[in-house]
């Protein structure tokens, strides 16, 4: 059974860095092909995918995002690492990791609520 | 252009039609991916590829596409289909990226 838990600070002030870890069960992040992404969904709001992190350690930003993300990956811990810095109000939502494939291997976390507030 | 463009709101009668498209430049080179997300879940692949409903997805689902514009029909609406639904598409850098969402209701 595939499994994502996403962890992280409940609460953060503007300007501090968001340090989020996905870990995962069900499968190995250095099989041929399977790569891990971030999602995030503000309150009533769409969801933005965020980065990607793949088996090769390829990583993948978003272009409105990419000067504040980092995305790691910790293979022996099953683990997926996103970091992001200088938080505003903004940056509230609900993170995800997902599969987002290949293919039918679309799994998703239940996500993690993150609040920036001062 | 990143952009995903979809209704924001339709709405449709039990057992009847719906179809939820989703515009935007990235769909003329590549399939769009359809998640269905209800309130305090996380999103459910719905339907992927030219083709292709996951194992488990009635097959009410159905997808396709022309030109800029894919869609997602749902064909004999049931309650359960009210939700929230999302188009995903990517470019050529591997940036993914979500469409406006469109909240389905079923009367």
């Amino acid at each position: 059974q595939v499994t994502l838990k996403e962890s992280g600070p409940a609460l953060l002030k503007p300007t501090q860095t968001l340090t989020l870890t996905c870990t995962f069960s069900g499968f190995s992040l250095s099989t041929s092909g399977m790569r891990l992404n971030w999602i995030r969904q503000p309150p009533g709001k769409a969801l933005e995918w965020l980065a990607r992190i793949d088996w090769d350690d390829d990583k993948f930003y978003s272009t409105s995002l990419k000067t504040r993300l980092t995305i790691s990956k910790d293979t022996s811990k099953n683990q997926v690492v996103l970091i992001m810095t200088n938080v505003d109000p903004v940056d509230t939502a609900k993170y995800y990791c997902a599969t987002l494939g290949p293919d039918a291997f679309d799994i998703w976390g239940q996500g993690t609520m993150v609040t920036v507030s001062s | 252009s990143s952009e995903l463009t979809q209704d924001p709101a339709v709405s449709v009668a039990l057992g009847q039609t719906v179809r939820i498209t989703c515009q935007g430049v990235s769909l003329t080179t590549y399939y769009a991916t359809w998640y269905q997300q209800k309130p305090g879940q996380a999103p459910l692949l719905v339907f992927y590829g030219k083709n292709t409903r996951p194992s488990g997805i009635p097959d009410r689902f159905s997808g396709s596409s022309s030109g800029n514009t894919a869609s997602l029909t749902i064909t004999g609406a049931q309650a359960e289909d009210e939700a929230d639904y999302y188009c995903m598409s990517r470019d050529t850098s591997v940036n993914h990226f979500f469409g406006t969402g469109t909240k389905v209701t079923v009367l």
